[in-house]
This record gives C-alpha cells, sequence and structure tokens, in this order.
C-alpha cells in the first residue's frame, strides 16, 4: 500500500536467539530509518541510513544491528535480546534524510520471551 | 526537557461532527511538522504537513494549524467518519545529533468515532 514492505509482520523469540528483520521500500527512496513503537511511548527513532551510509544511531543497544546492503533494503539483525525490547518496529523510508515525507512500512510485531 | 506531546490520549467523536486534535512543541526552531494516522496493524500514514512560515494548511477535510507563539499545532478533521478512527500523531522536525534531521513524534491520540 505505502511501497514499503516488511517481513516477517510477526516474531516471536527467546533470548537466545538470532533473527533479522526486513525491510524493503519500492519507492526510489535514499533514506530508510528504523523506529521502535512501545505501547503508550511516541516513536523512538534508532537508525537512519542515507544513500546507504548510516548517519544516525540514536543510543541504541549493540543487540540491534542494522545493515543497509542498498538504498532499497534495510535489515535490523536481533541477538540475545531482553523482553522489554518487544514491541512494534516500524521501517520508513524517504526522499532524502530528514526534511520529506516519511512512508511507513506496517511493522513487525516482535515478541521476546 | 524538549518534547513533543498531545494534551489528550482518547478522543470520543459522533460522526459528522468535526474533532480537533492538539499537539504542544517545546523546540521553537523546529521548522516542519506533520500529522501521522495509524489505525490498527498499520504504520503510520502521512496526513497533512506544515511549515513555520506558515499558519494554516488545508488538505481533503482536514486542516492543520500552527501557532508559533505558544508551540501549539491542531489537526482538525471536518465531519469525522467511522474510517477516521484512529491514532494520531504528531512530529516535528528538528536538527539530529549528527547535525542532520530527524523527527520527534508525540505520544498520540486515539480517535473514536461514535456511531
Amino acid at each position: 500500500e505505502t511501497g514499503v514492505t516488511q517481513t516477517p509482520r510477526h516474531l516471536v523469540m527467546g533470548m537466545t536467539n538470532k533473527k533479522s528483520l526486513k525491510c524493503e521500500q519500492h519507492l526510489g527512496h535514499n533514506a530508510m530509518y528504523w523506529y521502535k513503537q512501545s505501547a503508550k511511548k511516541p516513536l523512538e527513532l534508532m537508525f537512519v541510513y542515507n544513500f546507504k551510509e548510516q548517519t544516525e544511531n540514536n543510543s541504541v543497544p549493540s543487540r540491534f544491528s542494522p545493515e543497509c546492503p542498498n538504498s532499497s533494503h534495510l535489515f535490523l539483525h536481533l541477538h540475545t535480546l531482553q523482553p522489554e525490547d518487544s514491541a512494534l518496529y516500524l521501517c520508513a523510508s524517504s526522499q532524502f534524510e530528514g526534511v520529506n515525507e516519511q512512508f511507513f512500512g506496517p511493522g513487525t510485531r516482535l515478541t521476546v520471551l | 526537557g524538549e518534547s513533543v506531546g498531545l494534551h489528550l490520549p482518547t478522543l470520543s467523536v459522533q460522526e459528522g461532527d468535526n474533532s480537533i486534535i492538539n499537539c504542544a512543541y517545546s523546540n521553537s526552531a523546529s521548522d516542519y511538522f506533520i500529522w501521522y494516522k495509524q489505525e490498527s496493524g498499520k504504520g503510520p500514514q502521512f496526513i497533512i504537513d506544515i511549515r513555520s512560515n506558515m499558519d494554516k494548511r488545508q488538505g481533503q477535510r482536514v486542516t492543520v494549524l500552527l501557532n508559533k507563539t505558544v508551540k501549539h499545532l491542531s489537526l482538525q478533521i471536518a465531519a469525522t467518519q467511522p474510517g477516521d478512527s484512529a491514532v494520531y500523531f504528531c512530529a516535528e522536525n528538528r536538527s539530529g545529533t549528527s547535525g542532520t534531521y530527524k523527527y520527534i513524534f508525540g505520544t498520540g491520540t486515539r480517535l473514536k468515532v461514535l456511531a
């Protein structure tokens, strides 16, 4: 619908597991973003990539590792997460970083047991 | 500290009435603002934006008002419909840690449209 797809839509993992979230945008945008959305809290920016280069790491713990192989794809690698990391993880893209409208994917609902 | 917030966490409106959702921001340097709508099970969807050199902008059934004097933003929805039921976020654009811009979102207001 928005041109931004995310897989999987739902993920349940144990604290010792390693998993990856995938985001793909079909809009020809050059900037991509990872956000965390927890209940009753504002959207929290995690990472920003502009032309495949990381330009923002918003003090995210190292158990979250982003990867941007090209302008259309963005991954979030997860390792030894904590139950408090359970949240909706949203990917977004925009034409360029910053001032333009961001298009969001549907998110991945992550549950850490 | 600096923040973007919403006055009302939940707003219930009769179908056909107008809705007003409010937002306060604290950084006078912010120069771009967006309203997003998030329906259940979906990501946020752009509704309307406004730049700081404007105080009003209209879209289809929606109007955003910006009052820079009191750092206040509002979203007005005319003739509210059941499909308008969702959570609405405001966001401001301000310079980030690396000198680039990043968005700061409010906590959201849930709009419930009553039949």
